[in-house]
């Protein structure tokens, strides 16, 4: 069974912090994609990363896929509290099926 | 341009009762999706459409039936509900499979007692 582990499950801090947040599988995965999900809303498509090693920049925000294609990472600079809500990692595995993590929620407090 | 339209937004079921969430799109998606949220297990899915008059079975399919009655709409049905049904459903459309990401409606909270 493919699965996707997200940590920490949890995280608040005070805004103007950096921080960086994991995802982590056993399996190989030909890309994997970040989504947001703020109270009440579905997930947003944040970026699909598909090269191993390949890095990412949305603003603040900063991805990496692993160089093995197993992991990746998600760095936010500086939070905003406009920053604050729940990270999915996701990775499509064949097909039309794609696995979720579990999440990381953030809070970031001004 | 409203993208993915679930109804309703919360639900209250009976065990036993039967109830259809609907979910339309309007971006010309040839695929459909439909997701159950639960706290810290993430999104699984359930069943998804791959194109108009097919239908599949995701990961947790038992106790849901679909239809994708035309491009547009993708609606699932719960025959008895049961408490374990008790979570947040997310329909979703593609452009197609693959990494084509993932586009989702804002949920439907579905209680069953």
């Amino acid at each position: 069974t493919q699965l996707l582990e997200q940590s920490p499950q949890f995280l608040s801090i005070q805004e103007g912090e950096n921080l960086t947040v994991y995802c982590n599988s056993s399996s190989v995965f030909s890309s994997l994609q970040w989504y947001r999900q703020e109270p009440g809303e579905g997930p947003v498509l944040l970026v699909t990363v598909v090269t191993g090693g390949e890095v990412k920049k949305l603003k603040r925000l900063t991805f990496q896929f692993g160089d093995a294609r197993k992991d990746s990472s998600l760095h936010i600079t500086a939070a905003q509290p406009g920053d604050t809500g729940l990270y999915l990692c996701a990775a499509p595995t064949g097909g039309f099926k794609t696995i979720f993590g579990a999440g990381t929620r953030l809070f970031v407090k001004a | 341009n409203a993208g993915v339209t679930q109804t309703p937004k919360f639900q209250v079921l009976k065990t036993g009762q039967s109830m259809t969430l609907q979910c339309a799109q309007d971006m010309n998606h040839n695929s459909m999706y439909w997701y159950r949220q639960d706290p810290g297990m993430g999104l699984r899915l359930i069943y998804y459409s791959a194109s108009e008059g097919t239908t599949d079975k995701g990961e947790v399919p038992n106790g849901y039936n679909v239809s994708r009655l035309n491009k547009r709409e993708f609606s699932l049905r719960l025959e008895s509900a049961a408490p374990s049904q008790t979570s947040v459903y997310f329909c979703a459309s593609s452009l197609q499979g693959g990494n084509s990401p993932l586009h989702f409606g804002n949920g439907t909270r579905l209680t069953v007692t």
